[in-house]
């Protein structure tokens, strides 16, 4: 079974300023997809980020962008440029590439980031 | 509809009673999934539909939750016999496929007192 790690349960970052989220995870597979999702007070959850396993490339969108290790199983997300509204949970999540019953996301505990003015 | 739809917002209920949370998905996506939010567990998968059908019920915690779906749109999950530790939030959401990025409703608060 795989497992997702989010070691801090808080940070906090200065607006203007970057931040990095860390997340590790645990899998025998070699191939899957890992997500950074961002749930606000508003509870929805929204995708943030996307990384394909067999793509060497680190993802980017616009002003977030990961830093995929794969041989270390790491896969964390910075934030350049934060912005109040960045304020919110962040979640790390995996999903298996693989068709059928193994399609659910397994999500880490989650860090809840704060954005000082 | 524009996004993945959940109702009610809210719920509050007494112990032992039935309850029922509702998913309206988005239009045209085949593959839909409820999970659970707790304090204590984090984000919990709890059962797969693709189509009519649920492939993976696994995170079911017990026979007091079901779910069922249907003409591939709609999903309902029942709690019977409510307990306290079944208060979280239920999260739904739907994706084109089970090989695509799923999108998630906002969720019911269910509070059992």
């Amino acid at each position: 079974a795989q497992t997702v790690t989010q070691s801090q349960p808080e940070m906090s970052v200065q607006e203007a300023e970057t931040v990095t989220l860390s997340c590790t995870y645990d899998t025998s597979e070699s191939d899957y997809y890992l997500f950074w999702y961002k749930q606000p007070p508003s509870r929805q959850m929204i995708l943030v980020i996307r990384q394909e396993a067999y793509k060497q490339q680190n993802a980017t969108e616009n002003r977030f962008s990961v830093n995929f290790q794969k041989a270390a199983k790491s896969f964390s997300l910075k934030i350049s440029d934060s912005q109040l509204g960045d304020a919110a949970m962040y979640f790390c999540a995996y999903r298996s590439l693989y068709t059928g019953a193994n399609s659910k996301l397994t999500f880490g505990k989650g860090i809840t980031l704060s954005v000082r003015p | 509809g524009a996004g993945v739809s959940q109702s009610p917002s809210n719920k509050v209920t007494e112990k032992g009673k039935d309850v029922e949370l509702r998913c309206d998905p988005i239009s045209g996506h085949t593959a839909l999934y409820w999970y659970r939010q707790s304090l204590g567990q984090g984000l919990e998968f709890l059962i797969y539909f693709q189509g009519n059908s649920a492939p993976d019920k696994s995170g079911l915690p017990s026979d007091r939750f079901s779910a069922e779906r249907t003409g591939g749109s709609v999903s309902t999950l029942t709690i019977q016999r409510t307990q306290q530790e079944d208060s979280a939030v239920y999260l739904c959401a739907s994706s084109l496929s089970n090989q695509n990025i799923q999108y998630f409703g906002a969720g019911t608060r269910l509070s059992v007192l």
